[in-house]
């Protein structure tokens, strides 16, 4: 049922950009894409989100292609603590509802 | 402001035992979900909520039950525990609209069942 299409795994040198994609090629016109990432085990943690447009914050920046296939989000200064599993998620609307609905995420390890 | 409150944090159950996961929020929103999480496995969705009185199946609902009584509380219930329940449960709340919902998650409640 996921929407969403991720790499399993990924490393990244600590100090370097980290460039994760997310193919999300069934989404509709009007909604968002969301990232998420997961440290351990503890509650995932919005990261950002967007339409079409691309996005920055004090995390990171969202890059999403014109066709809003896919989309890459992009960690500028990777650290250490950066390590932990990306979930990229596009809400689905069925019978006037939203849900959720995960994929199996990007584990990114960042390596000193 | 608490965001979204797990109870308990970690519990132990035997077999064919219930128990009831709580969850609250302080945010007014509308939209209250519960997820699992199997070790090193994804988030799976097992019920969520549009508003009080009003709940649906998500993924893998079987074995639960779940309750909206308030826009502020949505428990979880396992009423016969069984091994395969063992797992990380979460419960996440958002907004709803036409717009961008942001999900805010609750810490967790790490359930073992023996």
């Amino acid at each position: 049922d996921a929407k969403t299409t991720q790499p399993p795994s990924m490393d990244c040198a600590e100090g370097r950009a980290a460039n994760l994609p997310c193919n999300h090629s069934t989404i509709s016109g009007n909604e968002y894409v969301y990232w998420y990432r997961q440290i351990h085990s503890q509650g995932p943690q919005y990261i950002i989100h967007g339409l079409k447009n691309n996005e920055t914050n004090e995390m990171a920046s969202l890059i999403i292609t014109e066709d809003r296939k896919s989309s890459t989000l992009i960690l500028p200064h990777a650290t250490l603590r950066d390590t932990a599993v990306y979930y990229c998620i596009v809400r689905l609307r069925t019978s006037g509802t939203y849900k959720y609905i995960f994929g199996t995420g990007t584990r990114l390890k960042v390596l000193a | 402001n608490a965001g979204v409150t797990q109870t308990p944090k970690f519990r132990i159950l035997k077999i064919g035992q219930s128990m009831t996961l709580q969850c609250t929020q302080d945010m007014n929103h509308n939209y209250m979900y519960w997820y699992r999480q199997d070790p090193g496995m994804g988030l799976k969705l097992i019920y969520y909520s549009v508003g009080a009185g009003i709940t649906d199946k998500g993924e893998v609902p079987n074995g639960y039950n779940v309750s909206r009584s308030t826009t502020e509380d949505f428990p979880l219930r396992l009423e016969l525990a069984a091994p395969s329940q063992t797992s990380v449960y979460f419960c996440a709340s958002s907004s709803v609209g036409a717009g961008a919902n942001v999900l805010t998650f609750g810490a967790g409640s790490r359930l073992t069942v023996l």
